[in-house]
């Protein structure tokens, strides 16, 4: 089964300044979906930004961009100059054709003022 | 946000005792999920459905079933609740023209 893991149960950024949660995941396939989840204290998760692992560019949404590897099988999620309301539980995901989705385990975001 | 509407938002229930969670969509997605939530564990998927009346498991399904006879309406049953089963649960549902994944409000379900 594909596995997805984030190693940093807990990250800290300084307002305004950039941080980047880091994502990998374990696949034998070759064509796939990665996604960053947003999950503030509301609970409701909601969706950062997508990367189909058949386009080399890299996914940019605003401030959000990520750094996908596909032979790394890495997919880290940068946050440039972050805002408080950045503070929440990022969830990183994986899914391929006929799969479910999976989850890693989350990265708690502390914003500092 | 696919018009996700969950319910009841939480509940507080007894060992044993049958517990069914409600899933609506307004966006007639075919694809339909129950996931939990824990810490240190990130989603976990319960059961999915592909269609109405066509469901299967996912990797933590023992103690749940569901059941889906419209396209708008998932259900999520505990039918014996258990301590263990405390926890959030969300519903999904997938837009198959981008597979974005579209989330409900979640249930916080306590189990005493």
């Amino acid at each position: 089964a594909q596995t997805v893991t984030q190693s940093q149960p807990e990250m800290s950024v300084q307002e305004a300044e950039t941080v980047t949660l880091s994502c990998t995941y374990d696949t034998s396939e070759s064509d796939y979906y990665l996604f960053w989840y947003k999950q503030p204290p509301s609970r409701q998760m909601i969706l950062v930004i997508r990367q189909e692992a058949y386009k080399q560019q890299n996914a940019t949404e605003n401030r959000f961009s990520v750094n996908f590897q596909k032979a790394a099988k890495s997919f880290s999620l940068k946050i440039s100059d972050s805002q408080l309301g950045d503070a929440a539980m990022y969830f990183c995901a994986y899914r391929s054709a006929g799969d479910d989705m999976r989850f890693g385990a989350g990265t708690r975001l502390t914003v500092k003022p | 946000d696919a018009g996700i509407t969950q319910s009841p938002r939480h509940k507080v229930t007894e060992t044993g005792t049958p517990v069914t969670l409600r899933c609506h969509q307004t966006e007639n997605h075919r694809y339909m999920y129950w996931y939990r939530q824990d810490p240190g564990h990130g989603l976990r998927l319960i059961h999915y459905s592909y269609g109405v009346k066509d469901t299967d498991k996912g990797e933590v399904s023992d103690g749940y079933s569901v059941s889906r006879s419209k396209t708008e309406d998932f259900l999520l049953t505990l039918e014996s609740a258990t301590s263990s089963q405390t926890s959030v649960y969300f519903c999904a549902a997938r837009d198959s023209t981008n597979e974005k994944l579209f989330f409900g409000s979640g249930t916080q379900l306590s189990v005493l």
